[in-house]
């Protein structure tokens, strides 16, 4: 059964500072997925992931695929408040139903 | 863009009481799913489809069923609402095959009272 793990489940940090999230998975996959979502919301696509070593960079958001150590991370840099939110990854195990395994989410309070 | 909606964002409802939540896509996605989110539990599937009048029991099934007659509609039932099924609902979809991203709409906030 596949199981994914993200790290830290709550970061607190101040405005302008760097952070990584990292999320980790139990078996073979190259397709990862991260969302976003605000406090009341509902989660919003952030980034595909699709290959080993794939990046994707959106603002201050950069998002990275390692498939063979089977991790992915979620780099912020110098964080603005608007980033306060919920993240969640989400793993392809590729097999029947096409359903996705999500991570528990990691809670970003940014403090200005 | 892909758009998911819901029949409803807030909905009160009594114990007993049959429950009807509605969701719809208009991207001709394969597969529909239903969570639902609590404090502290995360994301949890009830049931998802991957086909018309297709259905199959996520992690949480019990208390629920579902129902998908045409292929960008699913529903999803609460036979009998408890109020331990006081929740956020949310729905997604995806094309299904090799790329299997999802879609959320904007979910249902459930409070059985």
């Amino acid at each position: 059964e596949l199981k994914v793990e993200q790290n830290p489940l709550f970061l607190s940090m101040q405005e302008g500072k760097n952070y990584t999230i990292y999320c980790n998975y139990s078996t073979t996959s190259d397709r990862l997925y991260w969302y976003r979502q605000d406090p009341g919301k509902s989660l919003e696509s952030l980034f595909v992931l699709l290959s080993n070593g794939a990046v994707k960079q959106e603002g201050r958001l950069m998002a990275s695929l390692d498939t063979k150590a089977r991790l992915s991370t979620l780099h912020i840099t110098a964080a603005v408040h608007d980033l306060s939110a919920t993240y969640f990854c989400a793993v392809d195990p590729m097999e029947y139903g096409n359903k996705l395994v999500f991570g528990a989410g990691t809670i970003l309070r940014v403090k200005s | 863009d892909v758009k998911v909606t819901q029949s409803s964002r807030y909905l009160v409802k009594r114990t007993g009481e049959k429950v009807f939540l509605e969701c719809v896509q208009d991207m001709d996605h394969e597969n529909m799913f239903w969570y639902r989110q609590d404090p502290g539990l995360g994301l949890r599937l009830i049931y998802f489809s991957y086909d018309v009048k297709m259905k199959e029991k996520g992690d949480i099934p019990e208390g629920y069923s579902v129902s998908r007659e045409k292929k960008e509609r699913f529903s999803l039932i609460l036979e009998s609402a408890s109020t331990n099924q006081t929740s956020m609902y949310l729905c997604a979809s995806s094309w299904g095959g090799s790329y299997n991203e999802q879609f959320f709409g904007p979910g249902t906030r459930l409070t059985v009272l």
